[in-house]
């Protein structure tokens, strides 16, 4: 399965940006990267998913690297509320070894008022 | 519109016992996926129904076993159930379920508890 590498912890303050890496250094051409997260005592919650280009939704925007090698999830203005754990997913075409979304262990950001 | 449904919320068993959880999926959504979370952890793939048959599975023993029904809806039954099956159960439908850049919305989830 590729795999991805995230930090286990962030902190940001309220209202200000907050940029979340993942590395996924053996993405294959064809694996999409997603973002869900899981605010407490919740089921997670999709973000964003992106192939190649950058990605923009109402809750986040998604910047991938030239090579695709890594990514990050960008919140323009944090909130109390995004206070969550973050996983970086990558998932493959059906029939491949990534296909199934395989969860790690993910980024817990803490938000400070 | 509702999302995605589970019951129960929480469940007790004992060891040896078996168990059934519900899922309704979002409306218009055909494909649902299980989940395992155990405390302090990331959920962790079971299994996926489309079409009303298992398409995926992960690395669950066959104690594990799954139906969805011609509405979508879905079951997951847990036979013989170890202290080490205490997790919350997720249940996620999305419309695209196959493929790649599908999106899943996630239920509340169940909470086992095995004693």
């Amino acid at each position: 399965d590729a795999k991805t590498t995230q930090p286990n912890s962030m902190e940001s303050n309220e209202e200000e940006p907050v940029h979340l890496p993942c590395n996924h250094s053996t993405i294959s051409g064809t694996d999409y990267i997603h973002w869900y997260r899981q605010l407490p005592s919740q089921g997670p919650e999709y973000v964003i998913h992106g192939l190649t280009s950058n990605v923009n939704n109402r809750m986040a925007s998604l910047a991938i690297a030239e090579d695709r090698k890594s990514s990050t999830l960008i919140l323009h203005r944090a909130t109390l509320r995004d206070a969550a754990v973050y996983y970086c997913i990558l998932r493959g075409s059906y029939g491949g070894a990534t296909n199934k979304l395989i969860f790690g262990t993910g980024t817990l950001l803490a938000v400070q008022p | 519109d509702a999302g995605v449904t589970q019951s129960p919320t929480h469940l007790i068993k004992t060891r040896g016992q078996q168990v059934t959880l519900r899922c309704s999926p979002k409306s218009g959504h055909d494909t649902v996926s299980w989940y395992q979370q155990a405390l302090g952890q990331g959920p962790q793939f079971i299994f996926q129904y489309y079409e009303e048959e298992e398409r995926q599975r992960g690395n669950f023993p066959d104690r594990f076993s799954g139906h969805q029904f011609p509405n979508y809806s879905s079951e997951l039954n847990v036979n013989a159930l170890l202290l080490g099956d205490s997790a919350l159960y997720l249940c996620a439908s999305s419309l695209y379920g196959l493929a790649a850049f599908d999106e899943q919305f996630f239920g509340p989830g169940t909470r086992l508890t095995v004693l």
